[in-house]
């Protein structure tokens, strides 16, 4: 079992809708949690970055982590075509520079 | 805003041959990360250098070596490659601290043939 679970899609809704991307873990030690947006031939790129439980808005993207669960959640309202693309979700403990990512979800918005 | 920027963008090689990839972090950026993106797969930690010290160690295999230099940027050194290792290639940077997001590059693609 991966440490990470992230269901890999595809996801795929009209612009304009509330997106909801999900991703669990198993390792309690996660102390930071990031969701990266990836479009094809590119690297991830930072969307959001948290390291408590909770919500953390920037714009049209909110993050949430339950540490108690075990389970992070990044919302995108009113999802426009360009926001087509891979999200992974990855995390990591206090003492490690390793990430640890999900599979990413391949999400596309139809106009 | 400066990325990180990683060159060569592709790179074809042989079988046993080596390769040399680079890495600039972004500016004021003191520590480097090194990633391995298969096919199809989430990215995979290979190294990480902090004031040219190795930080972190994963799943590196001993056919590649790394360093940080004084100007911050690294390089990630291939030998003996085996088709096995095609792959995208990312750095990442951060300010130091366990606590900084790390901000990847659009990496280097490998093809071995």
């Amino acid at each position: 079992q991966k440490e990470v679970e992230q269901d890999p899609g595809p996801l795929s809704v009209p612009e304009g809708a509330i997106v909801s991307l999900n991703c669990t873990y198993s390792n309690s030690a996660f102390q930071y949690f990031m969701w990266y947006r990836q479009y094809s031939r590119k690297g991830p790129e930072l969307l959001m970055y948290t390291y408590s439980s909770g919500n953390k808005e920037d714009g049209r993207f909110t993050a949430q982590v339950d540490k108690s669960s075990k389970y992070i959640s990044l919302f995108i309202r009113d999802s426009q075509p360009s926001d087509s693309a891979t999200y992974l979700c990855a995390m990591k403990p206090y003492n490690t520079d390793k990430l640890i990512f999900g599979t990413g979800t391949r999400l596309q918005v139809f106009p | 805003a400066a990325g990180v920027i990683q060159s060569p963008r592709h790179l074809i090689k042989e079988k046993r041959e080596t390769a040399t990839l680079k890495c600039y972090p972004i500016p004021r950026h003191d520590t480097v990360y090194w990633y391995q993106q298969g096919p199809g797969q989430d990215p995979q930690f290979l190294i990480s250098f902090y004031e040219k010290m190795q930080s972190d160690k994963g799943s590196i295999p001993d056919r590649f070596s790394a360093q940080q230099f004084s100007d911050y940027h690294s390089e990630l050194n291939m030998s003996s490659l085996e088709l096995g290792d095609s792959a995208l290639y990312f750095c990442a940077s951060s300010l130091e601290g366990n606590n900084q997001p790390q901000h990847f590059g659009d990496g280097t693609r490998l093809s071995i043939l």
